[in-house]
């Protein structure tokens, strides 16, 4: 399977300012999807980060407020854009292997905004 | 509307005891049924099934689909205070490629 690494593990940030979480794959990925946790709560959705075009941004999530780049196929950025206290959760970058139907996590990021 | 419910929201059983977990689903154009771990931060893959009636296994966990009744279950036995966690369960759909998680059930393993 994929190893996946993301960076920062968690950030304290202050409202208004804006995170850049990293996800780096080992291996060249068909797909990458951002996820969100909050406390409490199943995983949801984000967006669908897509190689070389504009993310797949799901009901409620728009690309102002999360912009997503995906410039290869082993890397992806999501950026928390004036971050609010709601914001507060932990962030996944997900991954399906190319060909296969299984998806894999990153150690995610959690994120705390004061 | 697509949409996975798993049942009960949260258990609390003693070590040694076995557990079952549940996994109900609606879904257009079924594809795989998986299941995650979630100890901390990250869901850590468990199984993910395809056809009905096959029974995965790994080690101590076990797991099988029934797409007639659009259920799986996930069985842990003679636990451990390990295998405390969040078991999530997800379905995709060959109609789309992202995959839609239930609510979760907390396990808590006492010693």
């Amino acid at each position: 399977s994929a190893v996946i690494s993301q960076k920062p593990s968690r950030d304290i940030c202050q409202r208004g300012t804006s995170l850049t979480i990293q996800c780096q794959v080992d291996s060249q990925v068909t797909m990458m999807f951002w996820y969100r946790q909050q406390p409490g709560q199943s995983l949801t959705l984000i967006a669908t980060a897509n190689q070389g075009s504009e993310a797949t941004y799901e009901s409620g999530f728009v690309i102002d407020k999360f912009p997503i780049s995906r410039p290869n196929l082993t890397f992806s950025t999501l950026t928390v854009s004036n971050m609010s206290p709601e914001d507060s959760s932990i962030y996944l970058c997900s991954v399906v292997d190319r060909g296969y139907y299984e998806q894999y996590f990153g150690p995610g990021t959690r994120l705390t905004v004061t | 509307e697509d949409k996975v419910v798993q049942s009960p929201l949260s258990l609390v059983v003693h070590e040694g005891d076995t557990v079952t977990l549940n996994c109900s689903y609606e879904v257009t154009n079924f594809r795989s049924l998986l299941w995650y771990k979630q100890e901390k931060k990250a869901p850590t893959f468990l199984f993910m099934l395809t056809s009905s009636g096959i029974e995965k296994k790994s080690g101590r966990l076990s797991s099988i689909l029934d797409k007639k009744e659009l259920f799986s279950i996930l069985n842990i036995t003679a636990t451990q205070t390990g295998d405390s966690a969040v078991y999530l369960c997800a379905v995709k759909s060959s109609s789309a490629s992202k995959i839609i998680f239930g609510s979760g059930t907390r396990l808590s393993i006492r010693p």
